[in-house]
């Protein structure tokens, strides 16, 4: 069965810390991989796109990785800022689509 | 959010009464969806469109029906509302370049409706 599981479910940093989300997988085969943020009361909006065949992909302060042995992929936040207080969520593409259930950032001043 | 708007954005509504959201789009795009998140659990496909009355069923497909007499807008109708049904909604569009379900989907911001 195609299951998708993040972790930490929630977090807390400090405004400048770096943090890494997780992401495992049962998923298979996919033929892309992205990761959405998803502000409170809003959409989600896609933050970067992997095709199954790439390691790692960046926007900005936001990369995130794929390793295909381990069935991981993480997003790593760089010098997090107030704003990416958020819910994070990786979504699988084999054919239909399949959504983690986010991990809850919050970062405090 | 991507030229899409839901309305309404927030409903109260009671048990048994018929309920439609709308999703409208200035995007032009191909493909529409409507999901439902809730907690505990990813978003979930409820129906989707890939033309003017084209539609399927996604994995929650059970008490809602749509339709698509425009490419701009995609209604979803509870025919008869349950405590069940109460969620936070999301019509997504794309423009369906490569496979229906495969290319990146947009969100509108969501309806909150809450079945009493």
């Amino acid at each position: 069965k195609n299951q998708v599981e993040q972790s930490p479910q929630s977090l807390i940093i400090l405004e400048g810390k770096n943090c890494t989300l997780q992401c495992n997988y049962t998923v298979s085969p996919f033929s892309n991989l992205r990761w959405y943020k998803q502000d409170t009361g809003r959409g989600p909006v896609s933050l970067t796109i992997m095709t199954f065949s790439e390691n790692t992909k960046s926007n900005g302060r936001y990369t995130a990785t794929l390793d295909a042995d381990t069935k991981q992929s993480s997003l790593h936040i760089t010098a997090s800022q107030l704003s990416d207080s958020a819910s994070y969520i990786c979504v699988f593409t084999p054919g239909n689509l399949i959504f983690g259930k986010g991990t809850k950032l919050s970062v405090k001043p | 959010d991507a030229g899409i708007t839901q309305s309404p954005r927030h409903k109260v509504t009671e048990t048994g009464t018929p309920v439609t959201l709308r999703c409208h789009q200035t995007e032009n795009h191909r493909y529409m969806y409507w999901y439902r998140q809730d907690p505990g659990h990813g978003l979930r496909l409820i129906h989707y469109s890939y033309g003017v009355k084209d539609t399927d069923k996604g994995e929650v497909s059970d008490g809602y029906s749509v339709s698509r007499s425009k490419t701009e807008d995609f209604l979803l109708t509870l025919e008869s509302a349950t405590s069940s049904q109460t969620s936070v909604y999301f019509c997504a569009i794309s423009d369906g370049s490569r496979t229906s379900l495969d290319n990146e989907q947009f969100f509108g911001p969501g309806t909150r409706l809450t079945v009493l």
